[in-house]
Formats: C-alpha cells, sequence, structure tokens
C-alpha cells in the first residue's frame, strides 16, 4: 500500500530564516506531488505541483519554491520566512490526473 | 473549475444518517464531484467521487443530481469519529493541477 510522509510535523522559524520542508511517498512510482497551504479557518490553496522528476508548477507568486529531486520527494523551500508564511502546510500525491488526492498529516509552521 | 457552495456547519446525532450539501451549479460535463474530510490538525481523507452516477463505498455515498448542479453526501451511520469538516471539490478530467479547497461544512456528531 501507498504512505506519505511529512515532517516535521510542527516547526517554529523566525521571519528571515530559511525553510525546508521534506514529503516522501512510498509505494507507487511516478505520482503526481502536490504542496498546499491553509491558513487558520480557510479552505486549502494549492502552492505547487509536479507531475514528475525537475517539474514543477506554481500556482501562486510567493515567497516558496518547490523541488523534485527524487520521484517520490517533494520538496518546500523558502530562503528567507515572512509572517505571513505561517500556516499548515499539506504535501499530497496523487496517482493519475484523475485520482483522487491522498494528504499527509501535515507541517504546522509558525514564523515569529 | 466550477465552484462548490456549501452549508458552513451541519449538526448529526449519533447513529443517524448524515445528509451533507453541496450546490455546484456551473459544473461542466467533464468535471468529476469529489469529497474530502479533514479531522481538526490532519491532513484531508479522500472519501469519494462521482461523474453522474451515484456511487456508494465503506465510508459514505455519493447521490448526483440528474442536472449534475448539486450533490449529497451521506454518511449512513454517523459516529463521533466522523466529526470533521467535508469538502466538496470539482475537478476537471485529465487536469494535472487541483482545485483550491473551499471552506467546506464543519459535522459535528452530537452523542
Amino acid at each position: 500500500s501507498q504512505t506519505i510522509h511529512q515532517w516535521p510535523a510542527t516547526l517554529v522559524q523566525p521571519v528571515g530564516s530559511p525553510l525546508s520542508l521534506e514529503c516522501t511517498v512510498e509505494g507507487t512510482s511516478n505520482p503526481n506531488l502536490y504542496w498546499y497551504r491553509q491558513a487558520a479557518g480557510r479552505g486549502l490553496q494549492l502552492l505547487f505541483y509536479s507531475v514528475g522528476i525537475g517539474q514543477i508548477s506554481s500556482e501562486v507568486p510567493q515567497n516558496l519554491s518547490a523541488s523534485r529531486p527524487q520521484d517520490r520527494q517533494f520538496i518546500l523551500s523558502s530562503k528567507k520566512l515572512l509572517l505571513s508564511d505561517s500556516g499548515f502546510y499539506l504535501c499530497a500525491w496523487s496517482r493519475w490526473n484523475n485520482s483522487p488526492l491522498h494528504f499527509g498529516n501535515g507541517t504546522r509552521l509558525t514564523v515569529t | 473549475d466550477a465552484k462548490t457552495t456549501q452549508p458552513p456547519s451541519m449538526d448529526c446525532a449519533e447513529g443517524r444518517a448524515a445528509n451533507l450539501p453541496c450546490n455546484h451549479s456551473t459544473i461542466s460535463g467533464n468535471e468529476y464531484v469529489y469529497w474530502y474530510r479533514q479531522i481538526h490538525s490532519q491532513g484531508p481523507q479522500y472519501i469519494i467521487h462521482g461523474l453522474k452516477n451515484n456511487e456508494t463505498n465503506e465510508m459514505a455515498s455519493l447521490i448526483i443530481t440528474e442536472d449534475r448542479k448539486s450533490s449529497t453526501l451521506i454518511l449512513p451511520h454517523a459516529t463521533l469519529r466522523d466529526t470533521a469538516v467535508y469538502y466538496c471539490i470539482v475537478r476537471v478530467e485529465g487536469s494535472a493541477r487541483q482545485l483550491t479547497f473551499g471552506s467546506g461544512t464543519q459535522l459535528t456528531v452530537l452523542p
């Protein structure tokens, strides 16, 4: 069966510090991968998605970037965090374009 | 991608059926209806999806109206563990990108 791992579960970082969140998927190959952000009390916002190694599509302009160095690894990064980057970050995968998304348990980021 | 409208909150008695409505009046012919739920501080969980026929799985049933402008998610025997935010989403067939989730419906199952 397939599993998705995200870490860390919680993170507190000062403004201006770098960020690296990692997501890995097991039990499948060439998945579609996604990064979402959820602000408190709001719905999920798609940040990035990837259909293959090195292929990244950005949905919104922002202070963040994503990379996919390996088939089942997706990384969310920032060089300098802003207060507005605080939120709940979720990684997800799907087998194909039409198949359901499966989410990790998220990382709660607080920028202070 | 079509927009969905859901009530912000609903209550349901434990053991009873929970019926969660969703309006998607601008849905296109190639858009599927998906339902997810999110328990506090966890990632969303996929529940069910469909195009135009009603669907049932071990978690729930999905009823889509004939004109496809609305749908209802049915949890046949709600338990306290079904308390969560339920999201209804429409998604274009073949699209690699995923829709932004809306605000969803907070379902509270009462003992």
